[in-house]
């Protein structure tokens, strides 16, 4: 089946830092959607992408749908605190159980005051 | 506002009991999904439902089984809980049509 490569697995770094993140996939998705998990919640979306090249801002968060339709990345400006949590990306496309999520294996992110 | 709810939020059960896990949604949403995470890790698919009386099993295999009688309620059950069954299970609806999933809070199961 589809899956997709999300990298990094985790990540340590200094609040006010940069961020990025990205999945890759073999094959194609129609749309893109970002998720963030906090300790002990279920995962929130975040950011959603429904075209090919699209760039898409969330306040400090902006991802990108490339242009391939076979990945995507987050970035996330100035880290904070509690941007800690596990990020997912995952693919979707149309119809039957080929509509479901594919999600990636996930991002750890952690942040030092 | 999520409008999707998982009770219990805790469990702590002894080897062999019967459980199940309840999940709600009131947003009208004809799928619905039941996955499992252990700590910090991957979210696996173990079931899924495109509405009343359809359910599917997942990518990952599970000994636990779901129904769909009502839009708004996907309740999983294991028969005979077991060490192997700690995990945190997370139901997640969408309506037809669109894109991306409602996540509940999560049901965090231990068995002693």
């Amino acid at each position: 089946g589809q899956q997709l490569n999300q990298s990094p697995q985790s990540m340590f770094i200094q609040e006010g830092e940069d961020v990025s993140m990205n999945c890759t996939s073999s094959s194609i998705f129609n749309t893109w959607l970002w998720y963030k998990q906090d300790p002990g919640e279920g995962p929130v979306l975040l950011i959603a992408l429904y075209k090919a090249g699209e760039l898409t801002s969330n306040g400090r968060l902006t991802a990108q749908f490339g242009i391939t339709r076979k990945d995507s990345f987050l970035n996330i400006s100035a880290s904070i605190p509690s941007d800690v949590g596990i990020y997912f990306c995952a693919g979707q496309n149309y119809g039957g159980s080929q509509g479901n999520l594919i999600f990636g294996k996930g991002t750890k992110l952690s942040v030092k005051p | 506002e999520a409008d999707i709810y998982q009770t219990p939020r805790y469990l702590v059960i002894g080897t062999g009991k019967k459980i199940t896990l309840e999940c709600s949604q009131t947003m009208g949403h004809d799928k619905m999904y039941w996955y499992q995470q252990d700590p910090g890790m991957e979210l696996h698919l173990i079931h899924y439902s495109y509405g009343v009386n359809s359910t599917e099993k997942g990518d990952l295999s599970s000994e636990s089984t779901v129904s769909r009688i009502r839009t708004e309620h996907f309740p999983l059950t294991l028969e005979s809980a077991r060490p192997s069954h700690t995990s945190q299970y997370l139901c997640a609806s969408s309506p037809r049509g669109a894109f991306g999933y409602t996540f509940g809070s999560g049901t965090r199961l231990t068995v002693v």
